[in-house]
C-alpha cells in the first residue's frame, strides 16, 4: 500500500511569502504527526494531530505556523511570514491509532528554502 | 524534558564488519520507548528497531541489535555484516510510555565502504 506522500518536495520562496505544505497519511491512520529537521540535527516535533483535532501543538515555533487537517486525513502546515530561519526539511509521520505503541511511518519531507 | 545525545557524528566501517553506534539520553520517566531510525539520502525515516525500557531483554531485528542499560541511560545499536545499503544517517529517538512524539538526537552518519 502507499506510504505517507508530501507535496512538494521541494519549496522554494522569498522572504515575507507566505507557503502550504501538504501531507497524505497512510490509509487509515488517525493519528498524524509534523517535525521540523534543520540542515545537520535531528527533526523536531512541530504538531500532533488525533483525527481532525490538534492534539498536541506545543512544538510550534511561534504564531507564524499553523497547521489543519479537516477531514482527518491529509493535513496542511502553513507558515506566514516566512524568515530565513525557517529553512529545513519538514516531515510528516502518520501511525494507526496514535497510541505509543504504534509505529511512526515517515514520508520523505519537503524541503523548505527561504530566500 | 528528555534529551537524546548522539555524540560520534560520523562512523566508516568495512563492508561485512561491525560498527556500534552510541546514544545517551536524559529523563525523569520510569518507563518509555527508544528507537533507532534509519534516514538514507532520500531523507524517509525508516524505524530499524525498538526498545520497551521495562523489557530487560535486548531487542534484535536481524543484523541490528542494541545494548540496553537502563541505569546508565545508554541505547546503543549495532550494526553485524554491515551492508552497502546500510549507508545513512541514524537517529537515536525517545518517546514517554503514555506520549506520542518523538525526542531525537542529533544523528550519526554511517558510511558502509566496499
Amino acid at each position: 500500500g502507499a506510504g505517507v506522500s508530501q507535496t512538494p518536495s521541494n519549496k522554494v520562496t522569498e522572504k515575507g511569502k507566505y507557503v502550504e505544505l501538504r501531507c497524505d497519511p497512510i490509509s487509515g491512520h488517525t493519528a498524524l504527526y509534523w517535525y521540523r529537521q534543520s540542515l545537520g540535527q535531528g527533526p523536531e516535533f512541530l504538531i500532533y494531530f488525533q483525527g481532525t483535532g490538534a492534539a498536541d501543538d506545543s512544538g510550534l515555533p511561534n504564531d507564524r505556523f499553523f497547521a489543519v487537517r479537516p477531514e482527518g486525513s491529509v493535513s496542511t502546515l502553513k507558515i506566514q511570514r516566512t524568515e530565513r530561519g525557517d529553512s529545513a526539511v519538514y516531515l510528516c509521520a502518520s501511525s494507526l491509532t496514535g497510541q505509543s505503541t504504534d509505529t511512526q511511518y515517515f514520508g520523505p519531507g519537503t524541503r523548505l528554502t527561504v530566500l | 524534558a528528555q534529551t537524546v545525545t548522539q555524540s560520534q557524528p560520523e562512523m566508516s566501517v568495512q563492508e561485512a564488519e561491525t560498527v556500534t553506534l552510541s546514544c545517551t539520553y536524559d529523563t525523569s520517566e520510569s518507563n518509555y520507548y527508544l528507537f533507532w531510525y534509519k534516514q538514507p539520502p532520500s531523507r524517509q525515516m525508516i524505524l530499524v528497531i525498538r526498545q520497551e525500557a521495562y523489557k530487560q531483554q535486548n531487542a534484535t531485528e536481524n543484523r541490528f541489535s542494541v545494548n540496553f542499560q537502563k541505569a546508565a541511560k545508554s541505547f546503543s545499536l549495532k550494526i553485524s555484516d554491515s551492508q552497502l545499503g546500510d549507508t545513512a544517517m541514524y537517529f537515536c529517538a525517545f518517546m514517554k510510555a503514555a506520549g506520542n512524539k518523538l525526542t531525537f538526537g542529533g544523528g550519526t552518519r554511517v558510511l558502509v565502504k566496499p
